[in-house]
């Protein structure tokens, strides 16, 4: 059984910092490339970062460039994104998802979400 | 970033069929064969029911199917059922390591 389980969520200050972690099991992580997918109260689903099973290749939507930063733990099967200068709109909830072996053209596997949520 | 364009909304009896379409540009649905199909139920994760354009998970439903023509791809629900009452997003790859999602759709079973 695959779990994928997201923690590190919280409430936040704007501009301030938070640290999101999804620990895996049930699979060979170090094989498969991850992402990170929000989603603002009652709104739609946003991609947010990807990176590369290897962890040399990386991508993040354009209005979290040089705000967040996606990295991952081949050993220990961990996946974190790193979110600095946060601002209001990147409250959502943040689920970590497992791709296709591959071609890692979709989100095969999700995690049950983490909450994070940016206010004074 | 623009979001794929999809309609609010599409409501069917069961036992009818609907087709929820998602249109994108050359740069993404139409460039790649990479459009996937989640369904979403309220308080739940995400679930993928398409991939690749037009392939269905094992495990997941044949009453589901894909197609796409150009920069739109679509999503056909046949035999419609109460539990199909759902969320529904289409996502793209878009190049560099990049992928774009629908804005979603809600399925109104009647």
């Amino acid at each position: 059984q695959m779990y994928l389980v997201e923690s590190g969520g919280g409430v936040v200050q704007p501009g301030g910092s938070i640290r999101l972690s999804c620990t895996t099991s049930g699979f060979t992580f170090g094989s498969y490339a991850m992402f990170w997918v929000r989603q603002p109260p009652g709104k739609g689903l946003e991609w947010v970062a990807f990176i590369r099973s290897d962890g040399f290749a990386q991508g993040h939507r354009d209005s979290v460039k040089g705000r967040f930063t996606i990295s991952r733990d081949n050993y220990k099967g961990t996946l974190s994104l790193q979110m600095d200068s946060l601002r209001p709109e990147d409250t959502a909830i943040y689920y970590c998802a497992k791709a296709n072996g591959g071609s890692y053209s979709y989100f095969h596997s999700w995690g049950q979400g983490t909450l994070v949520t940016v206010s004074s | 970033q623009s979001a794929l364009i999809q309609p609010a909304s599409v409501s069917g009896s069961p036992g009818q069929a609907i087709t929820v379409s998602c249109t994108g540009t050359g740069n993404d649905v139409g460039r790649y064969t990479f459009v996937s199909w989640y369904q979403q139920h309220p308080g739940k994760a995400p679930k993928v029911l398409i991939y690749e354009d037009i392939k269905r998970p094992s495990g997941v439903s044949p009453r589901f199917s894909g197609s796409k023509s150009g920069n739109t791809a679509s999503l056909t629900i046949s035999g419609l059922q109460a539990e199909d009452e759902a969320d529904y997003y289409c996502c793209s790859y878009a190049g560099s390591n990049t992928w774009i999602f629908g804005g979603g759709t809600k399925l109104i079973v009647l």
